[in-house]
């Protein structure tokens, strides 16, 4: 089975600031790494994916998040925010046998962007 | 193309009753899937659907029925609804391992369900 922690439920972060959301995961099994975007009144959106190969993994609205294999972390970093980030951020993982079947997901991050 | 559509966006039942949620993709997805969206819990699978005919629990399916017919649809019962029940669902789709995975499971809108 696996888990996913997201330790901060919310972060409330100044515009063009840089912000991190954390997440870490436990798994018996190699799994693929993803972070979901929900903005307000919406569905789930891909942010970003780790399956293989760099570590560091890059969103086109300038996200960013780095697999750390021996921390068991997936953190997302953005350099600088701006208020359309404001949203709720999963962290999700999946068994590699399963592709991207069979999510877990974390309970989420609000990030509220302060003007 | 539609995406993935759930109707209806909101809905008040009381306790005892039953409802279909709808859903319903139109990408050619193999795998559908369930998860209901509770505060400060995340997402959870209920039920999940790899191809028409086949579907499974997912990690909280009691009181939930699952059936899968066509590729298309893919509706959520409820038998006798609680208020334990009330949440928010989202029916999501994607590709599965013989179509070729695309790592991205597409989301709907949402129902927002209130049980009395």
């Amino acid at each position: 089975a696996q888990s996913v922690t997201q330790l901060d439920s919310q972060v409330p972060v100044f515009e063009e600031a840089p912000v991190e959301l954390r997440c870490n995961y436990s798994s018996s099994v190699s799994v693929y790494l993803f972070w979901y975007v929900q903005y307000p009144n919406q569905g789930l959106q891909l942010l970003l994916k780790y399956l293989s190969g760099s570590t560091l993994v890059e969103s086109i609205n300038g996200f960013e998040a780095e697999f750390n294999k021996s921390q068991t972390s997936f953190h997302l970093r953005k350099p600088s925010v701006h208020i359309s980030d404001t949203a709720e951020y999963f962290c999700a993982v999946s068994p590699t046998n399963f592709g991207n079947e069979k999510l877990t997901f974390g309970t989420g991050t609000r990030l509220t962007i302060i003007p | 193309n539609a995406g993935v559509t759930q109707t209806p966006k909101f809905q008040v039942l009381k306790t005892g009753q039953s409802m279909t949620l709808q859903c319903a993709q139109d990408m050619n997805h193999e795998y559908m899937s369930w998860y209901r969206q509770d505060p400060g819990m995340g997402l959870r699978l209920i039920h999940y659907s790899v191809g028409a005919g086949i579907t499974d629990q997912g990690e909280v399916p009691n009181g939930y029925n699952v059936s899968r017919s066509t590729t298309e649809d893919f509706p959520l019962r409820l038998l006798s609804a609680a208020p334990s029940q009330t949440s928010v669902y989202f029916c999501a789709s994607s590709y599965n391992h013989r179509q070729g995975y695309s790592y991205e499971q597409y989301f709907g809108p949402g129902t927002r369900l209130t049980v009395t």
